[in-house]
C-alpha cells in the first residue's frame, strides 16, 4: 500500500524567510510519480510540480526547489524567500507510474503554511 | 473559463436526504476523478472514469454513493440517505491519459 507522511503539520514564518516542507514517502512500486500541490483557502488544489522516480535531480522554479532523495523516500519542497500569499496548505503526494494505470494519487495530510507579513 | 467546474459549491442538507453532484470537466480530458477531503486530510481517492466507463472504485464508494459519465463528458456523484460522516468537500479532477491532473474548486457538502 502507498503512504505519504507529512510530519508538519502547521508552519508559521515570517516574510522573506526560508521555509522547507517535509515529504516522506512508502511504496512498493518501484517507479511512481511524487507531486506537489497547494490549496488556497478557496479550495481548489494547484499542481506545482510531478517527479518521477527515475529522475532524481533537483528541480528549481523560481523561489520554489525541490529535492528528491530516493534513498531515504523523501520530496522535500523549500520556498525561498516566503511571501504572505505562500499562505496555504501543501499536500505531497505519490500515484503509480503507468499511464494505463489508474494514476490515483495518495496524498498526504498536509502542512498549513502561514506566512507572517 | 476551460478549468473543471463544479456544481454547487456548496451544499447544506438534512440526513437522509439525497444530494447530487456535477462536475463538468476540461473538455479534451478523457478521465475524469472524484476524490473527497474531510477537514484537516488529504484528498482520499472515490472513483474515476475513463471516457464513460467506470474503471475503478475505492472501498470509501459505499453503496449509497453513485457516481456516473454518460456519454463520456461530465460527470454526477449522488449520495443517497446522506449521514453526517458524508459531510466533506467532494473534489472532481480531470486528465489527458498522459496529462497533469487538474482539480476543481470542489462542493463542499454539510450535513446537519
Amino acid at each position: 500500500a502507498q503512504k505519504v507522511t507529512q510530519a508538519q503539520t502547521e508552519i508559521s514564518v515570517v516574510e522573506k524567510e526560508d521555509v522547507t516542507l517535509d515529504c516522506v514517502y512508502e511504496t512498493r512500486d518501484t517507479t511512481y510519480y511524487l507531486f506537489w500541490y497547494k490549496q488556497p483557502p478557496s479550495g481548489e488544489l494547484v499542481f506545482l510540480i510531478r517527479r518521477n522516480s527515475f529522475d532524481e535531480q533537483n528541480e528549481i522554479s523560481g523561489r520554489y526547489s525541490w529535492n528528491f532523495q530516493k534513498s531515504t523516500s523523501s520530496f522535500n519542497f523549500t520556498i525561498t524567500a516566503s511571501q504572505v500569499v505562500d499562505s496555504a496548505v501543501y499536500f505531497c503526494a505519490l500515484s503509480d507510474l503507468s499511464g494505463a494505470g489508474s494514476y490515483q494519487l495518495t496524498f498526504g495530510k498536509g502542512t498549513k503554511l502561514s506566512v507572517i507579513p | 473559463d476551460t478549468g473543471v467546474s463544479q456544481d454547487p459549491r456548496h451544499k447544506i442538507t438534512k440526513r437522509g436526504q439525497n444530494v447530487t453532484f456535477r462536475c463538468d470537466p476540461i473538455s479534451e480530458h478523457n478521465r475524469l476523478y472524484w476524490y473527497r477531503q474531510t477537514l484537516g486530510q488529504g484528498p482520499e481517492f472515490l472513483t474515476y472514469f475513463q471516457n464513460e466507463a467506470q474503471l475503478e472504485k475505492s472501498r470509501l464508494l459505499s453503496d449509497r454513493f453513485s457516481a456516473e459519465r454518460p456519454k463520456g463528458s461530465f460527470s454526477t456523484l449522488e449520495i443517497q440517505r446522506t449521514e453526517q460522516g458524508d459531510s466533506a468537500m467532494y473534489l472532481c479532477a480531470s486528465r489527458t491519459v498522459t496529462g497533469e491532473l487538474f482539480f476543481g474548486e470542489g462542493s463542499r457538502l454539510t450535513v446537519l
